[in-house]
């Protein structure tokens, strides 16, 4: 298994540029999340989707779109890049979801660093 | 929010000691997860340990949870300079997985 894999792993753009991050994995997980890291902090959370088709919003969702139309994809879009978007930005994935929580770890890309100037 | 707060901010200590991390958190939840991340790398897992679980081993790790105080700890025996990295809580409840903003360890050799 490849597990999670993120591209591209380096992104420069330029401020009102849109793009997309792109996350698969090939572990047949429910779950998918998608995290921005910011230096010197934790992870926050951007969204997340429960299985195919369903997606929300998590801590910090302004400015990001997501979709879900398969098990293994979990794209990321940026709407019109802005500095504040500057970051590192993690997918991560787990086996299953239930109502009370994961019931798996999560397992993460490598992460792709953006920068916008 | 329901962040978990990892405490200390930054640890730094003496190959062969131990190292002990804390995280509190604000609301109930039903898993509690440590993880760790090596400067510019992914996070990997450590331990996932349940709301209805007091204590977890796995290697030199040992997790505690109590759910009265809203805190766990999380304890590496007999560090190593490879240990030195950032570490994480992260708590879920529900369908969101929050993080705290990470303990940075250093073990010097």
């Amino acid at each position: 298994n490849a597990g999670v894999t993120q591209t591209p792993k380096f992104q420069v753009l330029k401020t009102g540029q849109s793009m997309t991050l792109q996350c698969a994995q090939d572990m047949n997980h429910e779950y998918m999340s998608w995290y921005r890291q910011d230096p010197g902090m934790g992870l926050r959370l951007i969204h997340y989707s429960v299985g195919a088709g369903i997606t929300d919003q998590g801590e910090v969702p302004n400015g990001y779109n997501v979709s879900r139309s398969t098990t293994e994809d979990f794209p990321l879009r940026l709407l019109s890049a802005a500095p504040s978007q500057t970051s590192v930005y993690f997918c991560a994935s787990s086996l299953t979801w239930a109502f009370g929580g994961l019931t798996d770890t999560q397992y993460f890309g490598p992460g792709t660093r953006l920068t916008v100037l | 929010s329901q962040q978990g707060e990892e405490d200390p901010q930054a640890l730094s200590i003496q190959e062969g000691e131990n190292a002990t991390m804390n995280c509190s958190y604000k609301t109930s939840i039903n898993n509690l997860q440590w993880y760790r991340q090596n400067s510019g790398r992914g996070l990997v897992h450590l331990i996932l340990i349940r709301s209805n679980e007091r204590e977890k081993h796995s290697g030199r790790l040992r997790v505690t949870l109590d759910t009265s105080k809203k805190s766990s700890s999380l304890l590496i025996t007999a560090s190593r300079a490879a240990d030195t990295a950032s570490y994480f809580c992260a708590t879920d409840r529900y369908d969101k997985v929050i993080f705290g903003p990470g303990t940075s360890l250093s073990v010097i050799p």
